[in-house]
């Protein structure tokens, strides 16, 4: 079956420091991998998205690479902002017969950037 | 567009009791997701629609729960009797059934208490 592992968090940076978080997967096929970003007190919103192998998926200053050889997805930005305070959490999709359109979604990772 | 719409958006409840959440997804979209978020168990699948027909319910935890939808603009999920455990936020998604991994879009959620 899938499976979407997350680096634990909770994750504590200063502004303006180097963040990544770290996703690995399962999957049966050939999966599309997302990043959803959950801000205080609201839903999911997709951050960014890579549908093929070495596609990079890039929004917002974070960046994404899909790595089917070492099957990650780790997420990167080079100098985060207090904005950037939320849960980030890695997915995969694959479309198969009777689960078309079923996201797998990892743990979760809570980012905190302090002033 | 208005987004997906949940209501109500904070539900205390006794140990016991209905619980009704609501959802009213995107127009046009397909397919329509029902999850469930707490800290122990991060967010999980309970079950999706594919025009209003339920595809897949087997994240239902128990026959407590069921799900509906009578229409394309409506969905429920219902707890009969609710119980403490089921106190968590309940995600409501939809997504568009043109083209492949489509972003999936997430209501605010309905924060339920059951006490």
């Amino acid at each position: 079956g899938n499976s979407v592992t997350q680096m634990e968090g909770p994750v504590t940076l200063s502004e303006e420091a180097f963040l990544t978080i770290n996703c690995t997967y399962t999957a049966t096929g050939y999966p599309s991998l997302f990043w959803y970003v959950q801000y205080p007190g609201e839903g999911l919103q997709l951050l960014l998205k890579a549908t093929k192998a070495d596609d990079k998926g890039s929004n917002k200053g974070f960046e994404a690479t899909y790595r089917k050889e070492t099957t990650s997805f780790h997420l990167e930005k080079g100098s985060v902002q207090v904005s950037d305070s939320a849960v980030y959490f890695c997915a995969l999709m694959t479309l198969s017969s009777g689960s078309a359109r079923q996201l797998t979604f990892g743990s979760g990772t809570q980012l905190t950037v302090l002033p | 567009d208005a987004g997906v719409i949940q209501s109500p958006r904070h539900e205390v409840t006794e140990m016991g009791q209905e619980v009704t959440l609501r959802c009213k997804p995107i127009s046009g979209h397909d397919y329509l997701f029902w999850y469930r978020q707490t800290m122990m168990r991060g967010l999980e699948l309970l079950i999706y629609f594919n025009n209003n027909v339920p595809i897949d319910d087997s994240g239902m935890p128990e026959d407590r729960f069921s799900a509906k939808m009578p229409n394309a603009s409506f969905s429920t999920l219902k707890i009969q009797p609710s119980e403490p455990r089921d106190s968590a936020v309940y995600f409501c998604a939809s997504t568009p059934a043109g083209g492949s991994y489509n972003e999936q879009f997430f209501g605010p959620g309905t924060r339920l208490t059951v006490l």
